[in-house]
């Protein structure tokens, strides 16, 4: 069964590095999406993708934070000069085209740590 | 304020206690999902639904739209089923999620 993948399981950066943050949606689905959720708290949305182009973002969603799928496969979410406070976990998710386009499939994860 | 409600926050029970999850929100939603979240962090979609209730298994999810209501249950609750159980609400192409249940089945 096709699932989304996400790499690295673990990543552990500096405070105020860039961090690359991958992930391989299923294959033939339009919609992709980042969530991130912080060590005892609730999931947060981030952002949506669609027609190579971001739908929605929250808030939380701000300069530091870009998106891109640079080659029709993967789904990068990039935090340009890391904080102490976006450790988290971070997922990736995807859903199918038409009617079905509601459901999303998650990724495993990202756990990142920033020191 | 939160735009969805979980209850209980925990729950404990003993193998083969019939569960229920509950789940309120205050958005407009085109869906209302139920996911799991393992130990390991994990997530899995349960159910995806806008209407009426759905089975899968030892699992049920009904919605009330009119109530802004949604209810997970577990029947014949089994140690494995051990995990935290989130509702999230669809709403303007972004999920808002609840803050989970944690729930325990002892054997």
């Amino acid at each position: 069964e096709p699932e989304v993948t996400q790499t690295p399981s673990h990543q552990v950066t500096q405070m105020g590095q860039e961090v690359i943050l991958r992930c391989v949606p299923i294959s033939n689905h339009l919609y992709f999406y980042w969530y991130r959720q912080i060590l005892g708290q609730k999931v947060e949305f981030l952002v949506s993708f669609y027609n190579n182009e971001i739908s929605e973002k929250s808030e939380i969603f701000d300069d530091q934070f870009s998106v891109e799928r640079p080659d029709g496969s993967n789904f990068t979410l990039k935090i340009r000069s890391t904080k102490l406070e976006d450790s988290a976990m971070y997922f990736c998710a995807s859903s199918p085209p038409g009617l079905a386009s509601l459901a999303q499939y998650f990724g495993p994860g990202t756990r990142l740590l920033v020191l | 304020k939160n735009e969805v409600e979980q209850s209980p926050q925990n729950l404990t029970a003993q193998e083969g206690e019939f569960i229920t999850i509950n789940c309120s929100y205050s958005v407009g939603i085109s869906a209302l999902h139920w996911l799991q979240q393992h130990p390991g962090g994990g997530i899995v979609s349960l159910f995806m639904l806008s209407s009426g209730k759905k089975k899968h298994g030892r699992l049920i999810a009904t919605i009330n739209i009119q109530e802004k209501h949604s209810s997970l249950h577990i029947t014949a609750s089994h140690p494995r089923d051990s995990a935290v159980y989130i509702c999230a609400a669809d709403s303007n192409y972004q999920l808002i999620w609840g803050a989970g249940t944690k729930l325990i089945i002892k054997p």
